[in-house]
């Protein structure tokens, strides 16, 4: 059974800095979502990642794949409030299973 | 029009009510999904459709019936539903089943039920 590991649960950041969110799978995975969700609101597609290799960058935001090491990343760079929010990777293998979610704050 | 629209957005019901879900993309997506969140966790896969037809039914209650009356509208008909079934119900769509061609899943506002 696949099982998708996000950490940290948590990041409190300050404006202007840099982190790193690590979504790990555990069987191997098809391919790999990145999703984000405002507080009561609905989800919002940010990647689809394919393949080994594979770095998709949008605004402040880059999402990286390996299948080897079965890990995906996303990397916020010069953080602003606005990408507060809460952050979801999912991982594929014949249907898709989420991460627990990255709950983001970014403070001034 | 990258749209995918939800009705209700909010449902009160009572266990022995039967009420229906709607979900409609004007896309051209052939893919169309529903998931289940409830508070502070993450979504649940429910159903999947591909091409109208039924793809994946990740073993949801009987109670649950999904149903693709044609490629641009979903619906997800509920009866006998429990407390335990209140969350926020999102309907979303793809180009193709799980972005094959590496297009991604555009969502719906939602439907948060409430099961009294």
């Amino acid at each position: 059974e696949l099982k998708v590991e996000q950490n940290p649960l948590f990041l409190s950041m300050q404006e202007g800095k840099n982190y790193t969110i690590y979504c790990n799978y555990s069987t191997t995975s098809d391919r790999l979502y990145w999703y984000r969700q405002d507080p009561g609101k609905s989800l919002e597609s940010l990647f689809v990642l394919l393949s080994n290799g594979a770095v998709k960058q949008e605004g402040r935001l880059m999402a990286s794949l390996d299948t080897k090491a079965r890990l995906s990343t996303l990397h916020i760079t010069a953080a602003v409030h606005d990408l507060s929010a809460t952050y979801f990777c999912a991982a594929l293998a014949g249907k898709s299973t989420f991460g627990d979610g990255t709950t983001l704050t970014v403070k001034p | 029009d990258t749209e995918v629209t939800q009705t209700p957005k909010h449902l009160v019901m009572g266990m022995t009510n039967k009420k229906s879900l709607k979900c409609e993309q004007h896309m051209g997506h052939r893919a169309m999904y529903w998931y289940k969140q409830k508070a502070k966790k993450p979504p649940e896969l429910m159903f999947v459709y591909s091409y109208e037809k039924l793809s994946i039914n990740e073993s949801v209650p009987s109670r649950f019936s999904p149903e693709c009356p044609n490629s641009s509208l979903l619906n997800l008909h509920l009866h006998a539903l429990q407390p335990e079934d209140s969350a926020l119900y999102l309907c979303a769509s793809s180009q193709e089943i799980w972005g094959a061609v590496g297009d991604t899943q555009y969502f719906g506002p939602g439907t948060r039920l409430t099961v009294l």
